[in-house]
């Protein structure tokens, strides 16, 4: 079956300007999860989603940061007012359940560059 | 300090080597650990999981966690060629599914 895609799969900006990042998880998966991989570093957790309850925005860096989940399947990760320091690849994953035995399945990322 | 450090390498082994990948974590409250291996501009992808201390082991691969030390170690046997990529380790603290990650090491295996 189709797994988790993602779009835009590269993304150039310009500093001060918003961008929007959107995620399509694996149909049936009631989690949604948001990372972000820097060059030299490991997977930043951002947000999760896990069907209607509230979404987990502890790894979120700034306000700057927002992400929803529409219908309970596609997520928007949106960046307003963008920084060169924001550029990194952001990587989707659905799972069945928010629950960490349950395998967290990739998109192949979004690689935004901020000029 | 992060919480999981891992050693990014690069590595480079010969074809057939016994490769050691090892991280090590600050908290340990920890419980669950994870390996994901993730090719170049792919996203990661699972490899296996451990829960608490203690060895698993499926085909060439084997995951080995040792809480008395919090270290976390992957061996790989009898490596091959389409092992290359980087491998990434990962804790939880409990089945909330959210994932602390290390930074990942660059393995290469030469034919």
């Amino acid at each position: 079956g189709a797994g988790v895609s993602q779009s835009p799969s590269n993304k150039v900006t310009e500093k001060g300007k918003d961008v929007e990042l959107r995620c399509d998880p694996i149909s049936g998966h009631t989690a949604l999860y948001w990372y972000r991989q820097s060059l030299g570093q490991g997977l930043e957790f951002l947000i999760y989603f896990q069907g209607n309850s509230a979404p987990d925005k502890s790894g979120l860096p700034s306000d700057r940061f927002s992400a929803e989940r529409t219908g309970g399947s596609v997520s928007t990760l949106t960046i307003q007012r963008t920084q060169q320091e924001d550029s990194a690849v952001y990587l989707c994953a659905s799972s069945s359940r928010v629950v960490t035995t349950d395998t967290q399945y990739f998109g192949p990322g979004t690689r935004l560059t901020v000029l | 300090q992060k919480e999981v450090e891992q050693d990014p390498g690069p590595l480079s082994v010969p074809e057939g080597a016994i490769v050691s990948l090892n991280c090590t974590y600050s908290n340990s409250a920890f419980q669950y650990f994870m390996w994901y291996r993730q090719y170049s501009r792919k996203g990661p992808e699972l490899l296996m999981y451990t829960y608490s201390s203690g060895n698993k082991e499926d085909g060439r691969f084997t995951a080995q966690v040792d809480k008395s030390s919090k270290y976390i170690s992957l061996f790989i046997r009898d490596s091959q060629p389409s092992d290359s990529a980087t491998y990434l380790c990962a804790a939880a603290y409990n089945q909330g599914g959210k994932l602390i990650f290390g930074q990942g090491t660059e393995l290469s295996v030469k034919p």
